[in-house]
């Protein structure tokens, strides 16, 4: 069984770029969450995808978007890249039947460096 | 809103010794609660989680923690410490707002377990 994995890995982009990350979730979930953790500290939830939607956002601003696709699958683009959006990204995938319970597992995550 | 407090950075403990994180949480409403581990370079893996019924929540790799409504808190803890527990420890608290749930995460307490 597969869990969440993301790419890729790690990404060096520079100042005004765009860039756009992928993530899959784990097998049998349908709900596709994203987080930014910068350097020493915890995760910052940016959105919650699911049925294609964008469910609920974090405090980030519409440089932030994402998609979600008939397969679950989901991408976080950020646009415009600015120095202090260097962090870990981790994409995050749960069952949305039973919201209130269900756990969300974690990917490795994407390094974005910014330059 | 939601919030979750680690007070402690760092936890130093011996091997074979037990271990507490602590963590404090604030949030409306009944507060579902999960624990976290990170290792270096590496995404959140799942610990635990308090959804309802018994104060104390065992886990993986021998973790448990104590759920307590009137102080708010939510420790985690391990009888015997092993070094290879050393990493880093996240607290988070999920609300339900509308149709999503998003996780509030603290800002990690780092273990240290030395021979």
């Amino acid at each position: 069984d597969a869990g969440v994995t993301q790419s890729p890995t790690h990404l060096i982009k520079t100042r005004g770029q765009q860039v756009t990350l992928r993530c899959s979730p784990k097998s049998g979930h349908d709900t596709v969450s994203w987080y930014q953790q910068a350097l020493g500290q915890g995760p910052q939830f940016i959105f919650q995808y699911y049925e294609e939607e964008e469910r609920q956002r974090g405090n980030f601003p519409d440089r932030f978007s994402g998609h979600q696709f008939p397969n679950y699958s989901s991408e976080l683009n950020v646009n415009a890249l600015l120095l202090g959006d260097s962090a870990l990204y981790l994409c995050a995938s749960s069952l949305r039947r039973n919201s209130a319970y269900e756990t969300q597992y974690f990917g490795p995550g994407t390094r974005l460096l910014v330059l | 809103a939601q919030s979750v407090a680690q007070p402690e950075d760092q936890v130093n403990v011996a091997e074979g010794n037990p271990l507490t994180v602590k963590c404090t949480y604030s949030v409306s409403g009944n507060p579902y609660l999960f624990w976290y581990v990170q290792y270096p370079n590496r995404g959140l893996q799942f610990l635990l989680k308090y959804i309802t019924g018994d104060n104390l929540v065992k886990g993986s790799y021998g973790f448990e923690a104590e759920f307590n409504k009137s102080q708010t808190s939510f420790h985690l803890k391990k009888p015997s410490a092993l070094v290879s527990d050393s990493a880093l420890y996240f607290c988070a608290v999920r609300a339900l707002t509308g149709t999503a749930s998003k996780l509030t995460f603290g800002t990690g307490t780092r273990l240290q377990v030395t021979l």
